[in-house]
């Protein structure tokens, strides 16, 4: 299993322009979200999904957006970036259930992401 | 709101000695409590997951235990290594069970 990938690694925008970041796992984890991580902030849930076509926000949304067509794939994309923007990027997927046990969650290595 | 606290930010230490790193939490309300290690430049590595139903879990040098009534979760690691050095976060679940909340990290350098 590759785990969770991302793509790309690094990545430089311009104020304004758009983008998507990919993200996808090869686990069949209904759950998928994203994480930006900030010096002196930790992670912060941007975006999350516990299966196909069903998204919702997680605690800092404004200024992106994802959809889920696939069990695989989650991307996140940036409408119009701004240099607020700039952070580390991580998508994490597990297993989950509606209620009792949760499990473990898997990261991928994460997008740099400079918006100048 | 759930918030996840983790003192000290940084610990430095030398080869062999055993450690503990501390993470507090607020609302004891939590589905679970997950233990990360990240290395500079890296993603998040899993350690260990402990189910609130549950008071330690270990893997190799590694322990893990969660009492719920005080919110306070430690990350104890036996005889530590060089290798052991890295950024060492703890993550709650917060109004879901899949939801997390994470704390800042303690950075640890192990000397050897």
């Amino acid at each position: 299993n590759a785990g969770v990938t991302q793509t790309p690694k690094f990545q430089v925008l311009k104020t304004g322009q758009s983008m998507t970041l990919q993200c996808a796992q090869d686990m069949n984890h209904e759950y998928m979200s994203w994480y930006r991580q900030d010096p002196g902030m930790g992670l912060r849930l941007i975006h999350y999904s516990v299966g196909a076509g069903i998204t919702d926000q997680g605690e800092v949304p404004n200024g992106y957006n994802v959809s889920r067509s696939t069990t695989e794939d989650f991307p996140l994309r940036l409408l119009s970036a701004a240099p607020s923007q700039t952070s580390v990027y991580f998508c994490a997927s597990s297993y989950t259930q509606g209620w009792g046990t949760s499990y473990e969650q898997y990261f991928g290595p994460g997008t740099r992401l400079t918006v100048t | 709101k759930q918030e996840v606290t983790q003192i000290p930010a940084a610990l430095s230490v030398p080869e062999g000695e055993n450690l503990v790193l501390n993470c507090s939490f607020t609302d004891s309300a939590i589905y679970n409590l997950q233990w990360f290690r990240q290395d500079p430049g890296k993603g998040l590595t899993s350690l260990l997951l402990i189910q609130s139903s549950q008071r330690e879990q270990t893997s190799g040098r590694l322990n893990a235990s969660l009492d719920k009534s005080s919110g306070r979760s430690t990350l104890y690691i036996a005889a530590s290594q060089p290798g052991d050095s890295a950024t060492y976060l703890c993550a709650s679940t917060g109004d879901s069970s899949y939801k997390l909340i994470f704390g800042s990290g303690t950075r640890l350098l192990v000397r050897p």
